[in-house]
């Protein structure tokens, strides 16, 4: 069973930094691409960013170059997201997401990062 | 772009609902079909527009190609009750959703 569970999550002030962290089991994590999705208070997904398997490309959205770096450890099953000058705008619930079938087949339950002072 | 409609729909169990996805542009069937339950994660339901992703019930079905796409439910059962999202992608890696239907019994 395909699982990936989120951690990291919590109350930040604006321009402060945040690691989320995201535990995959149940499939070989290194052979697929991952992403991070999130979905704001007024409840719309929007893509954030994705790496390969390999860990040596990565893209971002616009809204979040250069603020957020997105990696991951194979030998740890784990992919992570590094954010720094956090806006209120980047309130949000944060998922981990696997990439298979050209679609987001499965997701994680998700953390809530909330920027507010 | 991604535009859904409409954006919220009344049915009653053993209805068959039709949502609809268009694009601005085409987008070929790089389409997929998300359900998401209040307080749950989305799940994926058909993938590249007329998919079904293993384990999902055949009631659930996509079409389309180019700009216009639909996702059909046959016979409504109660826990099909919930929000879906279309998302594209053809713009990679700007991968885009819908902003959703939210599916409420009548």
């Amino acid at each position: 069973e395909v699982v990936l569970v989120e951690s990291g999550g919590g109350v930040v002030q604006p321009g402060g930094s945040l690691r989320l962290s995201c535990e995959a089991s149940g499939f070989i994590f290194r052979s697929y691409w991952m992403n991070w999705v999130r979905q704001g208070p007024e409840k719309g997904l929007v893509w954030v960013a994705r790496i390969n398997s390999d860990a040596d490309m990565t893209d971002y959205a616009d809204s979040v170059k250069g603020r957020f770096t997105i990696s991951r450890d194979n030998a740890r099953n784990t992919l992570y997201l590094d954010m720094n000058s956090l806006r209120a705008e980047d309130t949000a619930v944060y998922y981990c997401v696997r990439w298979a079938h050209w679609a987001f087949d499965f997701w994680g339950q998700g953390t809530l990062v909330t920027v507010s002072s | 772009q991604m535009t859904q409609s409409p954006s919220s729909l009344s049915a009653s169990v053993g209805d068959r609902v039709t949502i609809s996805c268009r694009a601005s542009q085409s987008i070929r069937n790089l389409l997929n079909w998300y359900q998401q339950k209040p307080g749950k994660a989305p799940k994926l339901l058909i993938y590249t527009a007329s998919s079904l992703l293993s384990g999902v019930p055949s009631r659930f079905s996509g079409s389309g190609s180019g700009t216009n796409f639909t996702l059909t439910i046959s016979d409504l059962h109660p826990e099909d009750f919930a929000n879906y999202f279309c998302q594209q992608s053809y713009s990679t890696p700007h991968y885009t959703f819908g902003q959703g239907t939210n599916l409420e019994m009548k």
